[in-house]
């Protein structure tokens, strides 16, 4: 049972593209987050939803679109790729958020981007 | 604006030894997690700390938090060949849990 799913795990394109990632959790969790990764492994968010309402934006360009259909799922559109876009961008979920938050996150496997 | 730093970056160490990842951060959060990460995988919730001088083990790996001097350590015991991974510690910037600051991570070798 895949917790967080996220496809597809490989994508390579060219510049000037647009393409989706997709996720999907089946814990329940209210927040879902995207995270980019870069090539020297630092982690940073671009995007985090509660019950299907943004609640951050990072300063990422506008070509990046997530779009929340439910709560289970997060779903990020990139339109115009470009080679700065090429990293391993990861689905992430969490419990709630709030003072009562303890939760870790819980991360999906990850969708290698390429562009070429 | 919130930065994490860890130290060190990368950490070769031979099997049965000691060692202590740091994890400073540079303003004030009362939630912090390890997470570990092998190559090509996802990350892997290790602990999360949620007070000042908690402390929390788990097999080799102990860790701590002191929110008075925002640090985080990450000490293992009698390592192994199995720890090699990337540990990244993250900083829950408004203890709310959905703005969590990675630091650059530790890249941890552990030989036979």
């Amino acid at each position: 049972d895949t917790a967080v799913s996220q496809t597809p795990k490989y994508l390579v394109t060219q510049m000037g593209n647009d393409k989706s990632i997709k996720c999907e959790q089946n814990l329940g969790h209210d927040t879902m987050y995207w995270y980019k990764q870069d090539s020297k492994k630092f982690l940073k968010i671009m995007f985090s939803y509660n019950n299907k309402e943004l609640i951050i934006n990072e300063t990422v360009p506008n070509r990046f679109s997530p779009k929340s259909p439910d709560k289970a799922h997060l779903n990020l559109h990139i339109n115009s790729l470009e080679l700065g876009d090429s990293a391993v961008y990861f689905c992430a979920s969490s419990r709630m958020t709030g003072v009562s938050y303890n939760s870790p996150l819980h991360f999906g496997n990850g969708t290698r981007l390429t562009v070429t | 604006e919130l930065k994490v730093e860890q130290n060190p970056l990368f950490l070769s160490m031979q099997e049965g030894k000691n060692y202590t990842i740091y994890c400073n951060y540079s303003t004030t959060s009362d939630r912090l997690y390890w997470y570990r990460q092998d190559p090509g995988k996802s990350l892997e919730s290790l602990f999360v700390l949620l007070s000042n001088g908690a402390v929390k083990q788990e097999g080799r790996l102990m860790a701590s938090l002191d929110t008075k001097a925002r640090l985080s350590t990450l000490h293992i015991t009698a390592a192994v060949h199995d720890l090699s991974a990337t540990y990244f510690c993250a900083v829950d910037l408004n203890n709310a849990g959905n703005m969590l600051t990675f630091g650059g991570g530790t890249r941890l070798m552990v030989k036979p």
